[in-house]
């Protein structure tokens, strides 16, 4: 099974500030990898899609880079309503998908 | 409004069995990949079942054996029979609409499993 690694686990930033998340599959997983928001008692939210696409409606300042076995989601400038936890997630091995563990993102 | 709504959920004592229901609104369940994803209290995200377009069905090692994933495509809704439920079944169900990535979401369910 592949296995998806997620660091930091936690983070604490201030407002504006340049945020990066990085996932590390444990093989080659080309670009079948997706990024998630879930605040809290929330459903998650897709935002990115195949790495580096943006979904509809999401805003510019996340983007998604990365193919193989390393990837990073990067929020250019943080804002208050971006205080949430965010997921990693591969579909290289259909019908298998799997998660990261998680980066709870916090406000400085 | 392209929408997933999700009931069913429950307290339930273990060994005990519970059916999820997701009804969907805006899409046809039977023309989509359809997933289950669970989230323990304080918890990741644990993918759980998915039902392909074609009626494939594949499932987790934690359930395979014990839960059963389908679709009724007159009421355009998806279903999650778990049988022989345990503890660590205890969480928030999500069904998703599912290509590679899991793009709509339904808002969650919650099920415990305790005696």
């Amino acid at each position: 099974d592949i296995q998806m690694t997620q660091s930091p686990s936690s983070l604490s930033a201030s407002v504006g500030d340049r945020v990066t998340i990085t996932c590390q599959a444990s093989q080659d997983i080309s670009n079948y990898l997706n990024w998630y928001q879930q605040k809290p008692g929330k459903a998650p939210k897709l935002l990115i899609y195949d790495a580096s696409n943006l979904e509809t409606g999401v805003p510019s300042r996340f983007s998604g880079s990365g193919s193989g076995t390393d990837f990073t989601f990067t929020i250019s400038s943080l804002q208050p309503e971006d205080i949430a936890t965010y997921y990693c997630q591969q579909y290289d091995n259909l019908p298998l998908y799997t998660f990261g563990q998680g980066t709870k993102l916090e406000i400085k | 409004e392209v929408q997933l709504v999700e009931s069913g959920g429950g307290l339930i004592q273990p060994g005990g069995s519970l059916r999820l229901s997701c009804a969907a609104s805006g899409f046809t369940v039977s023309s989509n990949y359809m997933s289950w994803v669970r989230q323990a209290p304080g918890k990741g995200l644990e993918w759980v079942s998915v039902i392909y377009s074609g009626g494939s069905t594949y499932y987790a090692d934690s359930v395979k054996g014990r839960f059963t994933i389908s679709r009724d495509n007159s009421k355009n809704t998806l279903y999650l029979q778990m049988n022989s439920l345990r503890a660590e079944d205890t969480a928030v169900y999500y069904c998703a609409r599912t290509s590679g990535a899991f793009d709509i979401w339904g808002q969650g369910t919650m099920v415990t499993v305790s005696s």
